[in-house]
């Protein structure tokens, strides 16, 4: 079936370095949406990327869609305690249900003071 | 806060029990969904339900029952369920339920625990 795969499943970092979750999928998306989940918390959305290639910026996080449309990264500069969280990418299909997310495996990550 | 509101939040249930899950919200979302969450593992779709109407069932055992009375409410009635069914279920809705480029705006979940 499909599937979302995202390296690595867990990341530590000193507060103030930079962080980088990928996601890879073996088929081509419609469009690719990522969410932030933190500690017993729910998935909230942060974006979504549609063309091919396409890169957008929210402060301290860039986005990047690959340019078949298979990958995506999220990129966080200078990391705050407050990034601390799973990122989960979620994918739609082409020739799928326009609403089905597949929710990619998700990286954990934690932020040392 | 979260916009998508989801009772209860916590529910402990034994394996003869019937028991709901009810979801509501206000922002006129026509789709609205069913995930369900193990710990330390991706939301997995169980529903979807566009313009009140099933449109998505991800192949879930049928003591799931969903049900979408009105177009703000979403319920999931559950039955004789099995311990490997304690997860986080969480609701969720989208605005459009016929278009993929809508975010989907999560409730906080209801964590189920079957003794």
């Amino acid at each position: 079936g499909q599937q979302v795969m995202q390296i690595p499943q867990y990341q530590h970092v000193q507060e103030g370095e930079d962080f980088t979750t990928y996601c890879n999928s073996s088929t081509t998306l419609s469009n690719i949406q990522w969410y932030k989940q933190r500690p017993g918390g729910h998935p909230v959305f942060l974006i979504q990327l549609v063309k091919s290639g396409e890169v957008k910026k929210q402060k301290r996080l860039t986005f990047q869609f690959g340019e078949a449309k298979k990958n995506s990264s999220l990129h966080i500069t200078a990391t705050q305690t407050t990034d601390v969280g799973t990122y989960f990418c979620a994918g739609v299909y082409y020739g799928g249900a326009t609403n089905k997310l597949i929710f990619g495996t998700g990286t954990l990550l934690a932020v040392q003071p | 806060d979260t916009e998508v509101t989801q009772t209860p939040k916590h529910l402990v249930m034994g394996m003869t029990n019937k028991k709901s899950l009810k979801c509501e919200q206000h922002m006129g979302h026509r789709a609205m969904y069913w995930y369900k969450q193990k710990a330390k593992k991706p939301p997995e779709l169980m529903f979807v339900y566009s313009y009140e109407k099933l449109s998505i069932n991800e192949s879930v055992p049928s003591r799931f029952s969903p049900e979408c009375p009105n177009s703000s409410l979403l319920n999931l009635h559950l039955h004789a369920l099995q311990p490997e069914d304690s997860a986080l279920y969480l609701c969720a809705s989208s605005q459009g339920a016929g278009n993929s480029n809508q975010p989907q705006h999560f409730g906080d979940g209801t964590r189920l625990s079957i003794l």
